[in-house]
């Protein structure tokens, strides 16, 4: 069965320091997301992107997230200057024609020290 | 606030037992409804959507849910549970035909033998 992956599963770094997330969503897929869960609170929508351009975000992605889908497989989510807020699960998803049903990925877990 | 609330943050019920999660919401426009279950380890994984039609809908491994619309309820059951059943459960929800999912806090479910 297809699946979504991503890595790392676990990154520890520095409080200031940029973090890449990567993603490999479903190949046929065309809509694609990020979703964060910081420790004992919700499942939050960060961003969706669609034909190359981002569709939807909501408040929590400030001017320090990025996401790029740099070669065509690849979906990355870039914090540039991390804090110590931004740690959490982030769960990458996609979706094929429709948005319908999301498909997620095992998630990266981080932790900014 | 478009928002999702799920009332029971953490149950514990015993093999054969019927299970019931609330889940609400509040918007008087068009939504999307779905329960997403993780397994310990795993990813969020779709167990059943409503997007129109019967309000009572059939997911995998024997749950359903019942769209109530003047309740602005979306609550998951399931007669008879079994210990494979042990999970993070979630309720989400898209508003007015957007792409993100908005979810609720989750109901972590304990079955014991």
């Amino acid at each position: 069965e297809p699946e979504v992956t991503q890595t790392p599963s676990h990154q520890v770094t520095q409080m200031g320091q940029e973090v890449i997330l990567r993603c490999v969503p479903i190949s046929n897929h065309l809509y694609f997301y990020w979703y964060r869960q910081i420790l004992g609170q919700k499942v939050e929508f960060l961003v969706s992107f669609y034909n190359n351009e981002i569709s939807e975000k909501s408040e929590i992605f400030d001017d320090q997230f990025s996401v790029e889908r740099p070669d065509g497989s690849n979906f990355t989510l870039k914090i540039r200057s991390t804090k110590l807020e931004d740690s959490a699960m982030y769960f990458c998803a996609s979706s094929g024609p429709g948005a319908g049903e999301l498909f997620f990925g095992e998630g990266s877990r981080l932790t900014v020290l | 606030a478009q928002s999702v609330s799920q009332h029971n943050h953490h149950v514990i019920l015993s093999e054969a037992a019927s299970l019931e999660l609330g889940c609400n919401y509040s918007y008087g426009g068009t939504v999307n409804l779905f329960w997403y279950v993780q397994y310990p380890g795993q990813h969020l994984q779709l167990l059943l959507k409503y997007f129109s039609g019967d309000p009572l809908v059939k997911g995998i491994k024997g749950f359903e849910a019942e769209f109530i619309k003047s309740k602005f309820s979306f609550n998951l059951r399931k007669p008879s549970v079994q210990w494979s059943d042990t999970a993070e459960y979630f309720c989400a929800v898209t508003f007015n035909s957007g792409y993100a999912l908005n979810f609720g806090k989750g109901t972590s479910l304990l079955v014991t033998p």
